[in-house]
């Protein structure tokens, strides 16, 4: 069973651009999160997607957005970035997304902004 | 305003020794506790988990505890292995809609298990 697919590895952007991040979640599983992993925050919650709707958004500015396809497959975007948005950029998925139920990671984009 | 907190930032342990890795949290409506494992470059593996209606719960090498009235939990790894060597994140989960898909992670613990 194939696990949770990210979409670049790595990614280097200037600052100003925007950019895009894909997340394909294990078959069968419906919800998607995704996360910001930096050195001084560590792991923060962006927003979660089931069924193609966000049921869930974490404190970080109008400039982070995703969306979810009827394949359950997510995307999320950056705009205007900024030196700070430099991070491990992170997808979870499971099956409902409702407590207690385990959430899988994948391996992550690293995005650089310069 | 961390409400999952990891207080050791590192744990050093011989190979064949107990672990123990500490979290407490502060909210009391979280009502699912997990703990994942990372290795640098990959995302969290997921490891053990505990309701809030549970004290313990037990995975091979891996036992969770959960004290609800300290707000308190901490994973054994008992043996530990050097394969052991990783960061340990220990995450809640809350109840109700503003919780979906949404885990509150700690600082994360590395973990070095020396041979």
């Amino acid at each position: 069973k194939a696990g949770v697919t990210q979409t670049p590895r790595y990614l280097i952007k200037t600052r100003g651009q925007q950019v895009t991040l894909s997340c394909s979640p294990i078959s069968g599983h419906r919800s998607v999160s995704w996360y910001q992993q930096t050195p001084g925050q560590g792991l923060q919650f962006l927003f979660e997607y089931f069924s193609e709707t966000q049921r869930n958004k974490g404190n970080f500015p109008g400039r982070f957005s995703g969306r979810q396809f009827s394949n359950s497959r997510s995307e999320m975007n950056v705009s205007t970035l900024e030196l700070g948005d430099s991070a491990l950029y992170l997808c979870a998925s499971s099956r409902q997304g409702a407590v207690g139920t385990e959430a899988f990671f994948g391996q992550g984009t690293r995005l650089t902004v310069v | 305003d961390q409400q999952v907190k990891q207080n050791s930032p590192s744990l050093s342990v011989q190979e064949g020794r107990i672990s123990i890795l500490n979290c407490d949290y502060t909210n009391s409506m979280f009502d699912y506790f997990l703990w994942y494992k990372k290795y640098p470059a990959e995302g969290p593996t997921f490891l053990i988990s505990i309701s809030s209606i549970k004290d313990k719960n037990e995975d091979g090498r891996f036992t969770v505890f959960l004290n609800k009235s300290a707000k308190h939990l901490s994973l054994h790894i008992v043996p530990s292995q050097p394969g052991d060597s990783a960061v340990y994140f220990c995450a809640a989960e809350g109840t109700g809609g503003t919780s979906y898909g949404k885990l509150t992670f700690g600082q994360g613990t590395i973990l070095t298990v020396h041979p």
